[in-house]
């Protein structure tokens, strides 16, 4: 079965500075989704990536598939405390279930 | 256009009892899907449903959890007995179709076991 693995698991970062999420699959990626969590809340749908080499931007958060279709990156530019949460990656599964990654907890120090 | 809603948000069972959980997708979604994230787990999928058909299973513990998606009304994830292991965040999500389709989720119900 596929398998996600992000980095850095957590990340503690200045507010203003810039910051990368990685998210790394066992297998070719086909349809890859970005979430974000606040702690007790749902999951807020960000981004969804399916061509190898795609990019995908909104507001201050741009999100890349690799060409290879097995990993992708999620970047925040001059970071802001709303940005504070849980990054989850998921990827489609067999067309109709998404399997997700741990997770990045996302700290933003003012 | 309401999002998906998930009733209760809160949840608090003693050992035994049952917990039913609630979801309504999104206005014009026809499938639904849940999961669990469990204390310090990851989101790990649970059933897909489409209008009163179960389509895949496959992450259903095979006893004491249950779900539906009746013609009418919001889909149900049923809990029986529950232990407290069950204690978990239960999320639904819609999408208006399948093949890639963007899956948009609830807010969760949070389930406490005693």
């Amino acid at each position: 079965s596929q398998e996600l693995e992000q980095s850095p698991q957590s990340l503690i970062v200045q507010e203003g500075k810039n910051l990368t999420i990685n998210c790394t699959s066992s297998k070719t990626l086909y349809g890859l989704y970005w979430y974000k969590q606040k702690y007790g809340e749902g999951l807020i749908f960000l981004m969804m990536l399916q061509k190898g080499g795609e990019e995908k931007s909104h507001e201050k958060i741009t999100a890349k598939l690799d060409e290879k279709k097995q990993q992708s990156s999620l970047h925040i530019t001059a970071s802001q405390p709303s940005h504070a949460g849980i990054y989850l990656c998921g990827a489609s599964q067999g067309a109709q279930k998404l399997v997700f990654g741990q997770g990045t907890r996302l700290t933003i120090n003012p | 256009n309401a999002g998906v809603m998930q009733n209760p948000r809160h949840l608090v069972r003693r050992r035994g009892q049952e917990a039913r959980l609630r979801c309504s997708p999104m206005k014009g979604h026809s499938h639904v899907y849940w999961y669990r994230q469990l204390p310090e787990e990851g989101l790990k999928f649970m059933v897909y449903l489409q209008k009163e058909n179960i389509i895949d299973e496959s992450g259903m513990p095979k006893e004491r959890f249950s779900a539906e998606f009746p013609k009418e009304g919001p889909s149900i994830l049923r809990i029986q007995q529950v232990v407290r292991g069950d204690s978990a965040a239960y999320f639904c999500a819609s999408s208006h179709s399948t093949g890639h389709e963007t899956q948009y989720f609830g807010p969760g119900t949070r389930l406490l076991v005693l």
